[in-house]
């Protein structure tokens, strides 16, 4: 079975700080993982895929994450935050081996704040 | 490319009622999945139809049905609603499983429909 585990549901920090949402996932097989954002009352976006190419996966808005499966995790970082990023951040991983690859299975998600 | 299009955006429904909810999809994407959204739950996977069949289902009753049609667009049908039915409904859809091998990708979401049940 496949799951994922956000391990902070809020995180917060100051406008130009570094931004680091942690999240680790338990596959039985290779998997897909991805980080989607959600912004108020709007749909999720894609931010990033790993896809098992580059460990070290970059997305859009400046935001970056790193495959270690050693230690089956995926963060997701900036090096800067903006107000713009204030948002929820979700985790997600998937498998053809576990309901294919368009069943997504969600961590609980992440409520990022970012003061001035 | 228009995006994933959800109607109704907002529904308020009464407890034993049953509603229909609509997604188009990114043209081209013939696979369409239905998540439900709710702050005791989280997000949580419905069910993903295919050239007009349900390959995926989640762990939802059998209230909860779906269907594609021939130009991919997706309805899902909630029957005999219940109070713990109200959610953020989110429609995505994805240009995978045009069978052969399949590439991991993603999917991209619509805006969603907020069910509200009295």
């Amino acid at each position: 079975a496949q799951s994922v585990t956000q391990l902070d549901s809020h995180v917060s920090v100051s406008e130009g700080t570094p931004v680091l949402l942690r999240c680790n996932y338990s596959s039985s097989y290779s998997p897909s993982l991805f980080w989607y954002v959600q912004h108020p009352n709007k749909g999720l976006q894609l931010l990033l895929k790993y896809t098992s190419a580059a460990t070290l996966v970059k997305g859009i808005n400046g935001f970056e994450a790193e495959f270690k499966k050693s230690e089956t995790s995926f963060h997701l970082t900036k090096p800067s935050a903006h107000m713009s990023d204030a948002a929820e951040y979700f985790c997600v991983v998937t498998s053809p081996f576990s309901g294919g690859y368009n069943k997504l299975i969600f961590g609980a998600g992440t409520r990022l704040a970012v003061h001035p | 490319k228009a995006g994933v299009t959800q109607t109704p955006r907002y529904l308020i429904k009464t407890r034993g009622q049953q509603v229909t909810l609509s997604c188009s999809p990114i043209s081209g994407h013939r696979s369409v999945s239905w998540y439900q959204q709710t702050p005791g739950q989280g997000l949580q996977f419905l069910f993903e139809y295919f050239s007009e069949t349900q390959r995926n289902k989640g762990n939802f009753p059998g209230r909860f049905s779906g269907r594609q049609f021939s130009n991919s667009r997706s309805e899902m049908n909630v029957s005999t609603l219940e109070l713990g039915d109200s959610a953020l409904y989110l429609c995505a859809s994805s240009p995978l499983g045009s069978g052969g091998a399949e590439i991991s990708g993603a999917q991209y979401f619509g805006p969603g429909t907020r069910l509200t049940v009295l």
